[in-house]
């Protein structure tokens, strides 16, 4: 079974510019959620989508945004980019959006460089 | 609000040696209790969890947690380490009504032989 895929793994914007990021989730699972992992931050839940509605949403501004479509495949959205955006993003998908017990399975995340 | 606390940012012992890895909680209910592990350049990977039933939870690659309600705990333990475990280490937590899991800013598990 393929795993939690994420694209591109690697890019590099300047300040200002806008990135889209893209995951497929595990085949089966219906929920997906994106984490920021950074050093000083650690990791930051950014928002959840099941069945292509966001469910939760964590404490970003409004520049980060996301989207599901029908096929439980996810973007992020990340507008008028700031050096402090640079990080890791994570997805990771889970069966359920109400199976709270369920863990979560990572992809190898996005690395992006603002600069 | 829940919230989860790793109080140590690095944790060194040598090969062989049980080690542990801390973690306390802050959440309001019964939580959902999960330890995650990260490799350099790589997304996290799903050790254990803890849901209900038994306060020892065995999960992958010999790892184990004890859940302590009284100590609002839930450290990760291994009777003898290796130096492949070296890696960083999460704990997260999940209230039971929300899907919204919170990690802890990890520990650093370095093993030397």
């Amino acid at each position: 079974k393929a795993g939690v895929t994420q694209t591109p793994r690697y890019l590099i914007k300047t300040r200002g510019q806008q990135v889209t990021l893209s995951c497929s989730p595990i085949s089966g699972h219906r929920s997906v959620s994106w984490y920021q992992q950074t050093p000083g931050q650690g990791l930051q839940f950014l928002f959840e989508y099941f069945s292509e509605t966001q469910r939760n949403k964590g404490n970003f501004p409004g520049r980060f945004s996301g989207r599901q479509f029908s096929n439980s495949r996810s973007e992020m959205n990340v507008s008028t980019l700031e050096l402090g955006d640079s990080a890791l993003y994570l997805c990771a998908s889970s069966r359920w959006t109400s199976g709270m017990t369920g863990e979560l399975f990572f992809g190898e995340g996005s690395r992006l460089t603002v600069l | 609000a829940q919230s989860v606390a790793q109080p140590e940012d690095q944790v060194n012992v040598a090969e062989g040696n049980p080690l542990t890895v801390k973690c306390t909680y802050s959440v309001s209910g019964n939580p959902y209790l999960f330890w995650y592990v990260q490799y350099p350049n790589r997304g996290l990977q799903f050790l254990l969890k803890y849901i209900t039933g038994d306060n020892l939870v065995k999960g992958s690659y010999g790892f184990e947690a004890e859940f302590n309600k009284s100590q609002t705990s839930f450290h990760l333990k291994k009777p003898s380490a290796l130096v492949s475990d070296s890696a960083l280490y999460f704990c997260a937590v999940r209230p039971n009504n929300n899907n919204d899991m919170r990690f802890g800013a990890g520990t650093r598990l370095t093993v030397k032989p």
